[in-house]
Formats: C-alpha cells, structure tokens, sequence
C-alpha cells in the first residue's frame, strides 16, 4: 500500500450537485495532485497542489476547485455535475521535485445520474 | 505539449514467456519516463521510472525498461511472466521544463495465460 488514502471509495450523485471528495497524502509529501480516470482511458490531469497552491491545472473547467490543507492532505470539489464527470477520480501524492515518483490512492469511483 | 503512445489495447502472453509492453513518448525538453500497474478496481502502483544515466531501468516484480531517445521510446519488459502480471499498465512522462504534470498513455491491458 502507498499510505495514499481516499474517500469517499464509491459515490453516487445527482446531475447538478456538488461533491466532494478527500484524500489524505503520504507522510511527508508535501505535493499533492488529481486525476480523472474516465472508463478505459489513461487518467488525465485536474491539478496540483504545493504549499496549498495551486500549481499547475490541465484541460478542466473552473467548476474543478480544490485545496490543500497545511497537512498536506486535499479536496477536489466539482459543482454543477455532468454525466460525464462519472470517473474514478484518483490523488497522487509526492514531492515536489519532477524526478521523483507519485503515488496513488485507491481512488474514488464517482457515478452521475 | 507532451504526449504518450501506448500502440496496443493488449497483449496476449503464456505464463513463463517474455513480456513486452511498449510505449512512445512526445516532449519538448527532456523526459522523465514513468511505469505504473493498475488491478482491477484498484490506483495506480508505480514499477519504476527513468530519470538519467543507465538506459536500462530496473524495477519491481522483476520488470524493467529500456530508455531508447533516438526513437522516443521506453518499452517495459519482463523476462518471464507470470498469471499475477495481468492487469492494465501505464506509461507515463513528465517533462522536466513543464512541471510536475504526468501525462499518461491510453493504457495496454496485460492477460497472461496458464
């Protein structure tokens, strides 16, 4: 096990509501970021966070919010919730330097109704 | 922009022979090359990861890779597979001039056969 955790594991909303989901990092690092994981594809890139900034954000609307808290561990917010944002939504956590590995969390599994 | 070719949806291996996953990469600057292991309803295990030096990367479970730059490629290998192997595998790249972002490939799900 990575020391990653997540929660909820598995989450069940309605169209137009708002989530949100937690994840407790690996002690120690200090970055902390978010994919998205659609049904047989590669996971994509939400955000990251350093020193509870964001620090860096791929191709997601602005309805994708997060934090991170000075322990390190974060939220990914979503509002207004479309079908498609029915994925498993995984947190990585690392330091801070681009040469050193992350490591995952089990994941939540998010299904929009 | 940085980008990762994952060329097939699966492959097919018996239990004892060579497995090769292969992977091709696009980046503006120099790459960090990353290979991580999914199992079912599971995240992401990292394997291992190319950063310099030695172009042969060894890893967990007995897998490695080989970092080839002219042709922009880290394909992961394990000499002998085993059924535990099955599962669904990623490559990833980060490029060094453009953060801490991973990108990933589509995935090639691994099935080996008793």
């Amino acid at each position: 096990e990575t020391g990653v955790t997540q929660s909820p594991t598995h989450l069940i909303k309605t169209r137009g509501q708002q989530v949100t989901l937690r994840c407790s990092s690996q002690s120690g690092h200090n970055t902390v970021s978010w994919y998205q994981q659609a049904l047989g594809q590669g996971p994509q890139f939400i955000f990251q966070y350093y020193r509870e900034e964001e620090n860096g954000r791929g191709n997601f609307p602005p309805r994708f919010s997060g934090l991170q808290f000075p322990n390190y561990s974060s939220e990914l917010n979503v509002n207004a919730l479309e079908l498609d944002d029915s994925a498993l939504y995984l947190c990585a956590s690392s330091f801070r330097d681009a040469n050193t590995e992350a490591f995952f969390g089990q994941g939540t599994r998010l299904t929009v109704v | 922009a940085q980008s990762v070719a994952q060329p097939e949806d699966q492959v097919n291996v018996a239990e004892g022979n060579p497995l090769t996953v292969k992977c091709t990469y696009s980046v503006s600057g120099n790459p960090y090359l990353f290979w991580y292991v999914q199992y079912p309803n599971r995240g992401l295990q990292f394997l291992l990861k190319y950063i310099t030096g030695d172009n042969l990367v060894k890893g967990s479970y007995g897998f490695e890779a080989e970092f080839n730059k002219s042709q922009t490629s880290f394909h992961l290998k394990k000499p002998s597979a085993l059924v535990s192997d099955s599962a669904l595998y990623f490559c990833a790249v980060r490029d060094r001039a453009a953060g801490n972002k991973l990108t990933f490939g589509g995935g090639t799900r691994v099935l080996v056969k008793p």
